[in-house]
């Protein structure tokens, strides 16, 4: 059974850098899929962040992409996201997840991190 | 940039039918998946690939997915279906995610 793990601080101040691991468990990063950051800000919808292959490319949200990066390193099984200059309407409940190659769709979630922009 | 449209919210009755649309310029075209999302909870893949359902996802739950709408429809809608639902497609000519609005359904 997959299961994913999101960690981070849950604070974070205006302007700085936003930064969270996803761990996974139960299927090796190395053998494929896709690995992708979802959010969804208090009282609204789902919004994705990106998402990285096992190779390392990266696919990001172009309303974002100037502000992400998001890395994997699969010798500890994990993969992470650092949004920087956040700002208020950065917080959010941010969720790590496994997509699928095929139709793209999200099998695997963690259980969502919390983050607060405030100073 | 792509976009898909959902209602904001779609009401039946315990037993009913529902059906919850998603529309987008030659959706068809692309594979659609949906999501469950309850409150405090991590959402819930229930369709797949237009139409398939993952195992685990009761029979209740089917899609479609044609011209320019996808639907996910809800047979003998039950209580425990009260959730948002989102629908997603994978934009395969700028490679990314498109999420739907959401549509909160409510079972009363």
């Amino acid at each position: 059974q997959v299961e994913m793990q999101e960690s981070g601080p849950g604070l974070v101040k205006p302007s700085e850098t936003l930064s969270l691991t996803c761990g996974v468990s139960g299927y090796s990063i190395i053998n494929g899929y896709y690995w992708g950051w979802i959010r969804q800000p208090p009282g609204k919808g789902l919004e994705w962040i990106g998402s990285i292959y096992h190779s390392g490319t990266t696919y990001y949200n172009p309303s974002l992409k100037s502000r992400v990066t998001i890395s994997v390193d699969t010798s500890k099984n994990q993969f992470s996201l650092k949004l920087n200059s956040v700002t208020a309407a950065d917080t959010a409940v941010f969720f790590c997840a496994r997509q699928e190659g095929h139709s793209f769709s999200f099998d695997y979630w963690g259980q969502g991190s919390l983050v607060t922009v405030s100073s | 940039s792509y976009e898909v449209t959902q209602p904001p919210s779609v009401s039946v009755s315990p037993g009913q039918t529902a059906s919850i649309t998603c529309s987008g310029e030659r959706l068809g075209e692309k594979y659609v998946c949906w999501y469950q999302k309850k409150p405090g909870q991590s959402p819930v893949v229930v369709i797949y690939q237009d139409i398939e359902r993952p195992s685990g996802i009761p029979e209740r739950f089917s899609g479609s997915n044609s011209g320019n709408t996808a639907t996910l429809t809800i047979s003998g809608t039950q209580a425990m279906d009260e959730a948002d639902y989102y629908c997603q497609a994978w934009d395969t000519s700028t490679a990314y995610v498109v999420f739907g609005g959401g549509t909160k359904l409510t079972v009363l």
